[in-house]
């Protein structure tokens, strides 16, 4: 079964810096989709940045990049100039490719705090 | 558009009674997808949709857990006889189509709380 660790419990940055936040997971597949999601205290999870496994190239979102290292299998989130808005809990997230593979598998969260 | 609905927002209920937690997903996507996220917990799924039919029913965490979906659209997730354990944020996700490719968008959740 995967797995999904994210071993940062609790994160802090000050406003306009960078942060980076790490994810790994566990998987005999070559073929999946990693997911990094913000939850506010709102609660609604939305989805900041997504990556697909066979390629090679990073993903970027505006102030948002990853570092995706398959054969460690170790997905890191970088947050570039924090703001405000970027207080959030921060899930890493990891689905098979393929049909009958439906589900998302989370790790636990790292709550990010920005300092004004 | 509008994004995947729940109702309600809030919900405290006592100990053995019945809930049911509502889902309208995003207008056009044919799945739906349901998690829990326990205090401090990830999100552990539940069980999703195709349509109305649920292939896979082995995420419920026992058979006081229920869930259907009626004409393509809104899902209902039924707890019975609730526990103190089951109190928790229960979220809903939708997606385009059942496959992998396609993002899940995630509505706020409900919150349950089981006295």
């Amino acid at each position: 079964a995967q797995t999904v660790t994210q071993s940062q419990p609790e994160m802090s940055v000050q406003e306009a810096e960078t942060v980076t936040l790490s994810c790994t997971y566990d998987t005999s597949e070559s073929d999946y989709y990693l997911f990094w999601y913000k939850q506010p205290p709102s609660r609604q999870m939305i989805l900041v940045i997504r990556q697909e496994a066979y390629k090679q190239q990073n993903a970027t979102e505006n102030r948002f990049s990853v570092n995706f290292q398959k054969a460690a299998k170790s997905f890191s989130l970088k947050i570039s100039d924090s703001q405000l808005g970027d207080a959030a809990m921060y899930f890493c997230a990891y689905i098979s490719d393929g049909f009958g593979n439906e589900k998302l598998t989370f790790g636990t969260g790292t709550r990010l705090t920005i300092i004004p | 558009g509008a994004g995947v609905s729940q109702s309600p927002s809030n919900k405290v209920t006592e100990k053995g009674k019945d809930v049911e937690l509502r889902c309208d997903p995003i207008s056009g996507h044919t799945a739906l997808y349901w998690y829990r996220q326990s205090l401090g917990q990830g999100l552990e799924f539940l069980i999703y949709f195709q349509g109305n039919s649920a292939p896979d029913k082995s995420g419920l965490p026992s058979d006081r857990f229920s869930a259907e979906r009626t004409g393509g659209s809104v899902s209902t997730l039924t707890i019975q006889r609730t526990q103190q354990e089951d109190s928790a944020v229960y979220l809903c996700a939708s997606s385009l189509a059942y496959q992998s490719t396609d993002t899940q968008y995630f509505g706020p959740g409900t919150r349950l709380t089981v006295l």
